[in-house]
């Protein structure tokens, strides 16, 4: 499919664990996000990308949230030491930037992500 | 700051029924758009609607219609002859439009819609 897809669809990981979820996606799309859905706090935005800069981090939680993207396709969030709290379900989005802001982001099906 | 309050948390109708999901929002922009998003089951976001704040008209796509109303900071969804699928979370959400190509969504906390056979 000409979709966003993600991987691992879920990961499950004791806590103190790093580790990284994937996004690739749709052709074409310059810009990238990462949200973070969970039952306390709703759906939440992380970063935002533009090719392979990440022009705004301003969601991310703590320190111990990166993410990078190459070659202005895939990107992966790495989450270190993970927690209890991170919890939750990690959904990337896409856009073809014409307008400016306010394109329209296309999502991936997420990654669930429990930590033990 | 931005906020998307959708106060509905939970509706149940039956087929057939019509069905008007509430989104109100905040915001100091000028520009800005508003989007709905549906999330069945399977749990994947998917796109319904893009509005920008400067189109106030009102838009029918089969059986969904939007009622974009500005004097009350408002952007209400209505399912006309709603059925089983589509049951589903229902998010309304909020995107500036002064950030140059950042587009991202300040989301509300949903609505689940269930549709009783």
């Amino acid at each position: 499919g000409a979709g966003v897809s993600q991987s691992p669809s879920n990961k499950v990981t004791e806590k103190g664990k790093d580790v990284e979820l994937r996004c690739d996606p749709i052709s074409g799309h310059t810009a990238l996000y990462w949200y973070r859905q969970s039952l306390g706090q709703g759906l939440e935005f992380l970063i935002y990308f533009q090719g392979n800069s990440a022009p705004d981090k301003s969601g991310l939680p703590s320190d111990r949230f990166s993410a990078e993207r190459t070659g202005g396709s895939v990107s992966t969030l790495t989450i270190q030491r993970t927690q209890q709290e991170d919890s939750a379900v990690y959904l990337c989005a896409s856009s073809l930037v014409v307008a400016g802001a306010g394109d329209t982001q296309y999502f991936g099906p997420g990654t669930r992500l429990t930590v033990l | 700051a931005q906020k998307v309050t959708q106060a509905q948390t939970e509706i149940s109708v039956v087929e057939k029924e019509d069905v008007t999901l509430d989104c109100v929002y905040e915001t100091r922009d000028t520009t800005y758009y508003l989007f709905w998003y549906k999330q069945p089951p399977s749990g994947e976001l998917v796109f319904l609607i893009r509005r920008n704040s400067f189109d106030e008209q009102n838009e029918i796509s089969g059986r969904y219609s939007w009622n974009f109303q500005k004097s009350t900071s408002s952007f209400n969804f209505t399912i006309t002859a709603s059925q089983v699928v589509d049951s589903a979370v229902y998010f309304c959400a909020l995107s500036q439009g002064d950030t140059g190509a950042n587009s991202k969504l300040t989301f509300g906390k949903g609505i689940t819609l269930s549709v009783r056979p």
